[in-house]
């Protein structure tokens, strides 16, 4: 079974900052899709960024981007120029090939406050 | 589009009630899920739907019964509430028009007292 660890429960970061959450996972798949999702506290939970396995390049959008080490396991979110509406609870997550019914495996988050 | 949508938002139960989950999605996506979310616990798998007329159990099924009424709705229902079921259920659907992205509704929080 796969397995998502996201090692850091809280972090902070000062308004116009960068900051990096960490994320690794289990798998023997060889082709997969990694995601973060972000979750404010109005409880909606909002796609940030997704990566293909396949793909060598690092997925970006905007002032979010990743740092995807296949090899490793690792697939770090990188937050630039820290927002204040940024703050919410990080979830990375895996999905196997997709086949039509393939569900999502959550880490347990990282709580980010970015601070004024 | 609205997206996913869920009713009720909150619900509070008391021990050995009934209720059914609500949810429905307008992007035509073949596939939906329950997840449930607990503190520290990220959010787990309950039921999902591959398409109309299939469902299959996740990491914790336990408890809770589905029924995927046609390709929109997909709901949840607890036939005998417990207080261990206190958390905040979220459905969420894909399909491969949305590139396999996962689209989640509002959330629906529940108290079990």
């Amino acid at each position: 079974a796969q397995t998502v660890t996201q090692s850091q429960p809280e972090m902070s970061v000062q308004e116009a900052e960068t900051v990096t959450l960490s994320c690794t996972y289990d798998t023997s798949e060889s082709n997969y899709y990694l995601f973060w999702y972000k979750q404010p506290p109005s409880r909606q939970m909002i796609l940030v960024i997704r990566q293909e396995a396949y793909k060598q390049q690092n997925a970006t959008e905007n002032r979010f981007s990743v740092n995807f080490q296949k090899a490793a396991k690792s697939f770090s979110l990188k937050i630039s120029d820290s927002q204040l509406g940024d703050t919410a609870m990080y979830f990375c997550a895996f999905m196997k090939p997709y086949s039509g019914n393939t569900p999502l495996v959550f880490g347990k988050g990282t709580r980010l406050s970015v601070i004024a | 589009n609205a997206g996913v949508t869920q009713t009720p938002k909150f619900q509070v139960l008391k021990t050995g009630q009934s209720m059914t989950l609500q949810c429905a999605q307008d992007m035509n996506h073949n596939s939906m899920y329950w997840y449930r979310q607990d503190p520290g616990m990220g959010l787990r798998l309950i039921y999902y739907s591959a398409s109309e007329g299939t469902t299959d159990k996740g990491e914790v099924p336990n408890g809770y019964n589905v029924s995927r009424l046609n390709k929109r709705e997909f709901s949840l229902r607890l036939e005998s509430a417990a207080p261990s079921q206190t958390s905040v259920y979220f459905c969420a659907s894909s399909g491969t028009s949305g590139r396999n992205t996962q689209y989640f509704g509002p959330g629906t929080r529940l108290t079990v007292l």
